[in-house]
């Protein structure tokens, strides 16, 4: 059975890098449109963007400038990059599966927290 | 960009109860690029509806959703205890901007 799984740290200095791994698990990476999501406490869900197992990508214009989604398709990974964070990128961040513009699978979640 | 509004924000509601929860897009969306989550404190979001009324695997039959246009509705025929949570509607803009959004949640409590 398929499951993704984030990690990367879960505290983040303001200005810099905020970077997040989700490992996908008993099934093929390739096929598919892979994708990230995040949820500040308490707040609502909001897509960041997807990757193709091709390595193309779609990010959220909100974002567009400051994200960089990759994919390694040899290590069933894809990544996420979220540069030049402050406190308002404090969330819990999804990694999930697209199916059909829906998200049929998703990992756990990882809580970042960006404060000096 | 498409904006997704959950009416209401919270539900007060026994178990045993049906219910119905509206997304309202703020223009004509597709049904095929609107899906319902479940998400309970804690969790990452459970898929329950695609296509705007096609349940996921798994989803008991109890849960339904239906419409089309800019109207959307999710119902739960008879709420079991385990269903109290915050329920998400989200779309896909199959025109510029291409991108998801999802409503602002509707909590169901235990009255």
């Amino acid at each position: 059975q398929l499951q993704l799984q984030e990690s990367g740290p879960g505290l983040v200095r303001p200005s810099e890098t905020l970077s997040l791994t989700c490992t996908v698990s008993g099934g093929s990476i390739s096929t598919y449109y892979w994708n990230w999501f995040r949820q500040p406490p308490g707040k609502g869900l909001e897509w960041i963007g997807d990757v193709y197992y091709s390595g193309s990508t779609n990010y959220n214009p909100s974002l567009k400038s400051r994200v960089s989604i990759s994919v390694d398709t040899s290590k069933s990974q894809f990544s996420l990059k979220l540069n030049s964070v402050t406190a308002a990128d404090t969330a819990v961040y999804y990694c999930a599966r697209e199916l059909g513009r829906y998200f049929d699978l998703w990992g756990r979640g990882t809580l970042v927290t960006v404060s000096s | 960009e498409i904006v997704l509004t959950q009416s209401p924000g919270t539900l007060s509601l026994s178990p045993g109860e049906r219910v119905t929860l509206s997304c309202r897009a703020s223009q004509i969306i597709s049904s095929a690029y609107l899906a319902w989550y479940q998400q309970k404190p804690g969790q990452s979001p459970r898929l329950l509806v695609y296509g705007a009324s096609s349940r996921a695997t798994g989803i008991p039959d109890r849960f339904s959703g239906s419409g089309s246009g800019t109207d959307f509705t999710l119902t739960i025929s008879r709420l079991e205890p385990e269903d109290f949570a915050v329920y998400y509607c989200q779309q896909y803009g199959d025109s510029p901007p291409f991108i998801y959004t999802f409503g602002q949640g509707t909590k169901l409590e235990i009255k």
